[in-house]
């Protein structure tokens, strides 16, 4: 099992609360990922990090924001959650990026989010 | 457009039998193939890698092939147990770009029954 943690895995909040989740790994991996998965749907990266201080966005349009200041911790932010926010949300790390050599992307367990 | 299709959308079979799963690409320039098993609630995790070169690769019960030339994968599972009920995705990589894009399917939900 890979070391790279989620939390909180379920959360349910009212509209319009700012709401931090939080993701961890102890790989020591440079690259980190943001998710967002509806029900029986493809994964979209909504954010992704090459490494500290370094944040981009994503294909899929999101109104979240992350961090990087550290190397094992890439939060994800909403500053005003609204209903449609209502998703899960898998957080991902890798050793590097795949041009020339394969590199595994370790996914952590997900956070549930309903917002009300 | 690169797009990651698979088939069934869900499968039902009874514990012991075999099944196959299947995964069409349109992903260009190709650079590798990955099957995830992702539990309900779970995050996804990775069943086999396979580059251009390879079109097979197994992980205990998990077979997967690779046609690179029809751009299609399978991933057979032989002699199911319950807690192969999952759904499974196939991702797709590009090596057009320095992020080492990858192109998620919706997966298959497979169910074992007893």
């Amino acid at each position: 099992e890979a070391d790279i943690y989620q939390t909180p895995r379920y959360l349910v909040i009212g509209t319009g609360k700012k709401i931090t989740l939080e993701c961890s790994q102890t790989m020591g991996h440079d690259k980190m990922y943001w998710y967002q998965q509806d029900p029986g749907m493809e994964l979209h990266l909504i954010h992704y990090s090459y490494g500290v201080n370094s944040t981009e966005k994503g294909d899929l349009s999101s109104e979240s924001t992350v961090s990087r200041i550290r190397t094992e911790h890439f939060p994800l932010t909403l500053e005003s959650a609204r209903p449609s926010h209502t998703s899960q949300y898998l957080c991902a790390s890798s050793e590097g990026v795949g041009v020339v050599k394969t590199y595994e992307q370790y996914f952590g367990p997900g956070t549930r989010l309903t917002v009300t | 457009k690169n797009q990651v299709e698979q088939s069934p959308q869900s499968l039902i079979i009874l514990e012991g039998k075999n099944c196959t799963l299947q995964c069409n690409y349109t992903v260009s320039p190709f650079s590798n193939l990955r099957w995830y098993k992702q539990d309900t609630g779970r995050g996804p995790v990775s069943l086999t890698i396979m580059t251009f070169s390879e079109n097979t690769k197994s992980n205990g019960r998990y077979t997967a092939t690779l046609d690179a030339d029809t751009k299609q994968s399978s991933l057979h599972i032989t002699a199911s147990q319950l807690s192969d009920s999952a759904s499974y995705i196939c991702v797709v990589s590009d090596r057009g770009s320095t992020l080492g894009r990858l192109y998620f399917g919706r997966g298959t939900q497979l169910t074992v029954w007893p």
